[in-house]
């Protein structure tokens, strides 16, 4: 079980947009950033948000990162059929003094 | 630009010691965390440990007893090393910068722990 909770599966239409939560607790998400990556099947993980709500160079601003207390949030806007991918959130744990991820959410756009 | 490569065996005998190495080319280690993460088969990502490239290093409590991250700034590279390992060790191990992974990842390589 993950220290930080994400809904196993989201869906949505092409042009539609998602959001994909991250659930934790002051230990992890509530005093540390936030990554959000997307795992496109077979291949490796790739940074899409870090720092809670910066995307790096390349990444396009459909994706966008935000948190609130315990929680974050990943939103996609104009879903398109190559953004079905699993993704995943992590932070620190400052408890733990110790990475966490979440379970992951795959994304299958209709 | 920067690259990593993970490299080791792709099969360990059951209560072996699992040791890879990730090559950081391009770039220097130095002034970076760098992580081991890994993917059990078609299951989620699991953080494992990171290094400082000082040395100073953190691990996951559910695996602690058992890893050991280190860095070779002379060669660039840090390493993995997980003792006693089991069939749920089986999994893709990648290496990346950052604490908890960041940017740059390896392509990731596959450990299978055989009995």
């Amino acid at each position: 079980q993950s220290v930080l909770t994400q809904p196993p599966s989201v869906s949505a239409a092409p042009g539609q947009k998602v959001t994909i939560s991250c659930s934790g607790s002051s230990s992890n998400i509530g005093n540390n950033y936030v990554s959000w990556y997307q795992q496109l099947p077979g291949t490796a993980p790739k940074l899409l948000i870090y720092e809670n709500d910066k995307r790096p160079s390349g990444i396009p601003d459909r994706f966008s990162g935000s948190k609130s207390g315990t929680s974050a949030t990943l939103g996609i806007t104009g879903l398109q059929t190559g953004d079905e991918a699993d993704y995943y959130c992590g932070t620190w744990d400052s408890s733990l003094s110790a990475g966490v991820f979440g379970g992951g959410t795959k994304l299958t756009v209709l | 630009q920067v690259q990593l490569q993970e490299s080791g065996p792709g099969l360990v005998k059951s209560s072996e010691t699992l040791s890879l190495t990730c090559t950081v080319s391009g770039g220097s280690i130095s002034s970076y965390y760098w992580s081991w993460i890994r993917q059990p088969p078609g299951k989620g990502l699991e953080w494992i440990g990171s290094i400082f490239y000082t040395g100073s290093t953190n691990y996951n409590p559910s695996l602690k007893s058992r890893v050991t991250i280190s860095v070779d700034m002379s060669k660039n590279q840090f390493s993995l090393k997980l003792t006693s390992v089991s069939a749920a060790d089986t999994a893709l191990y990648y290496c990346a910068r950052g604490r908890i992974g960041g940017v740059l990842w390896g392509q990731g390589t596959l450990v299978t722990v055989s009995s």
